[in-house]
């Protein structure tokens, strides 16, 4: 079964730093979809970052962007420029075809100003 | 829908009576899910439905849990004899059929309060 792991229960950063989170998966598929969610205090889950295995090129959007690591099986979030509006719950997602969306444990992001 | 829609957002029930959730997933969408969050934790997975393929139960934690989803739209779950510790976020989303666009969207979930 696939499974989704991230080590960092509690991450924190300062504003306007650079911080990553890390996220690994375990699968035997070749064709996959990887997702970075938020979710935060409000509880609404909002897509931050997705990632299809069978491109190489890491996926950005603005301050977000991935190391998507196939071989290693590691797909980690990189948030640039933090600001206060960042702080949240990030998961880390897993889906391949039609089987179900696995998610990681989660990491609780907190900014410092 | 403009979104996933699920309402309650809040009820409380008294220990040992019958709840039910409901979910409104975004029109077309062939894929359902069923989430429950403990305060602070993560996402455990409870139900999903994809299409008219059996529904994969694997984690409903007790019998006392079911949900059915009528004519590939509206889901609702059902807990019963409800007990303290099913106090939680239940959380839906659901997703457009194939590979190709596997975004999933959420509601704003339920908050379940057992006393």
């Amino acid at each position: 079964a696939q499974t989704v792991t991230q080590s960092q229960p509690e991450m924190s950063v300062q504003e306007a730093e650079t911080v990553t989170l890390s996220c690994t998966y375990d699968t035997s598929e070749s064709d996959y979809y990887l997702f970075w969610y938020k979710q935060p205090p409000s509880r609404q889950m909002i897509l931050v970052i997705r990632q299809e295995a069978y491109k190489q090129q890491n996926a950005t959007e603005n301050r977000f962007s991935v190391n998507f690591q196939k071989a290693a099986k590691s797909f980690s979030l990189k948030i640039s420029d933090s600001q206060l509006g960042d702080a949240a719950m990030y998961f880390c997602a897993y889906r391949s075809g039609h089987q179900k969306l696995v998610f990681g444990q989660g990491t609780r992001l907190t900014i410092n100003p | 829908g403009a979104g996933v829609s699920q309402s309650p957002s809040n009820k409380v029930t008294e220990k040992g009576k019958d709840v039910e959730l409901r979910c409104d997933p975004i029109s077309g969408h062939t894929a359902l899910y069923w989430y429950r969050q403990s305060l602070g934790q993560g996402l455990e997975f409870l139900i999903y439905f994809q299409g008219n393929s059996a529904p994969d139960k694997s984690g409903l934690p007790s019998d006392r849990f079911s949900a059915e989803r009528t004519g590939g739209s509206v889901s609702t779950l059902t807990i019963q004899r409800t007990q303290q510790e099913d106090s939680a976020v239940y959380l839906c989303a659901s997703s457009s059929p194939g590979p190709k666009n596997t975004e999933a969207f959420f509601g704003q979930g339920t908050r379940l309060t057992v006393v």
